[in-house]
């Protein structure tokens, strides 16, 4: 099955820096990779996602760009702010079973 | 549009005990899985359901097991819990899970002492 493996699992970055998660998988036949921000004691929720046919997505300071070739998938989180700091997962999927990273804990220092 | 709802939220058991744990999904949702938290250990998939079939099962022991509702209710079960299911249970829905977004709840905190 697919294997996704996720770096660093702790980063700490000052307020307006960038931050930058990286994720790997196996399985070329995966073509959904979504993350998933997850708050302190709260539910995770689907902050960005790519899909297979596309390099590079971006919606206002988050982007996400994927290399099928190397399979490698990142986040980029830029001008960071406190609200930013929670864990992150990172997610391959071929469409019948998700696989989660082992989540990325940003903490933005103000 | 309520989202998706766990009950109980928490949960104290003790080794040999079993659990069940409930998860309504958004309405419309046909595709349900589950996932267990723990730190260190990200989401590790446990099963998904779609219209009462389950599709898709992890790497868990069989005390682990599921089931969906014609509503697309679903239950887990943990039987003879042992201190290391102490965890995160969270499941999620979406439409149909080869469609994308999965919808988390809040998840149920179990602790076997």
């Amino acid at each position: 099955g697919e294997n996704v493996e996720q770096h660093p699992s702790t980063l700490s970055v000052q307020e307006g820096d960038s931050a930058v998660i990286k994720c790997t998988y196996s399985d070329s036949a995966s073509n959904y990779f979504p993350w998933y921000k997850q708050e302190l004691g709260k539910r995770p929720q689907l902050i960005i996602d790519i899909r297979s046919n596309v390099g590079e997505k971006k919606d206002q300071r988050i982007a996400v760009t994927l290399n099928k070739t190397a399979k490698h998938f990142s986040l980029h989180i830029t001008e960071t702010q406190p609200e930013d700091s929670a864990v992150y997962f990172c997610a391959g999927t071929t469409g019948n079973q998700f696989y989660f990273g082992t989540g990325t804990s940003l903490t933005v220092i103000p | 549009k309520a989202g998706v709802t766990q009950t109980p939220r928490y949960l104290i058991k003790t080794r040999g005990q079993q659990v069940t744990l409930s998860c309504s999904p958004i309405s419309g949702h046909r595709s349900v899985s589950w996932y267990q938290q723990t730190p260190g250990q990200g989401l590790q998939f446990l099963f998904e359901y779609f219209s009462e079939t389950q599709r898709n099962k992890g790497n868990f022991p069989g005390r682990f097991s599921g089931r969906q509702f014609s509503n697309s209710r679903s239950e887990m079960n943990v039987s003879t819990l042992e201190l290391g299911d102490s965890a995160l249970y969270l499941c999620a829905s979406n439409r149909d899970i080869y469609t994308g977004e999965l919808f988390f709840g809040e998840g149920s905190r179990l602790t076997v002492l």
